[in-house]
């Protein structure tokens, strides 16, 4: 699977938007962009996935830029609960479905 | 959808001894994995199961660590003669098949001391 990079850290304010850019430059045409996020002290959690449309759910929306090589998570009105690690992990539609997990993005927000 | 559930959520034992972690996954779901997760790191894959078929192993899992799956329902990950560097999270997360969004437990937190 190909390689993701994500800013280390992030900060938002309280009911303000947030976006988590994640760069994967080396995407082959098959590989969907999945993102994940992690509360702590529990396991990680599905948040959307997408292939080349933009997607959003109840959760959040991910915009793909047209060539791919990059996506952005879209928080449109942060909470508390939302502080967490964030994951953008590339998942091949040929490959076995384990998840490649980099450092992620640690978001914070601010009351 | 009772979720992942793993079990225990906590595990302190002495090096050297062995460990049985269990996880059952949401009833449905074909698909099986386990991760390791170090403090600051992210999950790390470890090994997953097609139904009752153990597929692929990480060059992570050692021959001191053994999983299965009787039967394609819960699992289980044994680990022999525990070494401080076994410390970690233990996670294991269920889908309906390969290529699907993965549900997590909440994971099994070792402490060798």
């Amino acid at each position: 699977d190909a390689k993701t990079t994500q800013p280390n850290s992030m900060e938002s304010n309280e009911e303000e938007p947030v976006h988590l850019p994640c760069n994967h430059s080396t995407i082959s045409g098959t590989d969907y962009i999945h993102w994940y996020r992690q509360l702590p002290s529990q396991g990680p959690e599905y948040v959307i996935h997408g292939l080349t449309s933009n997607v959003n759910n109840r959760m959040a929306s991910l915009a793909i830029a047209e060539d791919r090589k990059s996506s952005t998570l879209i928080l449109h009105r942060a909470t508390l609960r939302d502080a967490a690690v964030y994951y953008c992990i590339l998942v091949g539609v040929g490959s076995q479905g384990n998840l490649i997990f980099g450092k992620g993005t640690k978001l914070s927000v601010k009351p | 959808d009772t979720g992942v559930s793993q079990n225990p959520r906590h595990k302190i034992t002495k090096r050297g001894q062995n460990v049985t972690f269990r996880c059952d996954p949401i009833s449905e779901h074909n698909r099986l994995y386990w991760y390791r997760q170090t403090l600051g790191q992210g999950p790390e894959f470890l090994t997953y199961f097609q139904n009752e078929a153990q597929l692929e192993k990480s060059r992570l899992l050692s021959d001191r660590f053994s999983a299965e799956r009787p039967k394609g329902s819960f699992s289980t990950l044994e680990i022999q003669r525990t070494e401080q560097g076994d410390s970690a999270m233990y996670l294991c997360a269920s889908s309906l098949k390969g290529n699907q969004p993965q549900h997590f437990g909440d994971g099994t937190r070792l402490s060798i001391l």
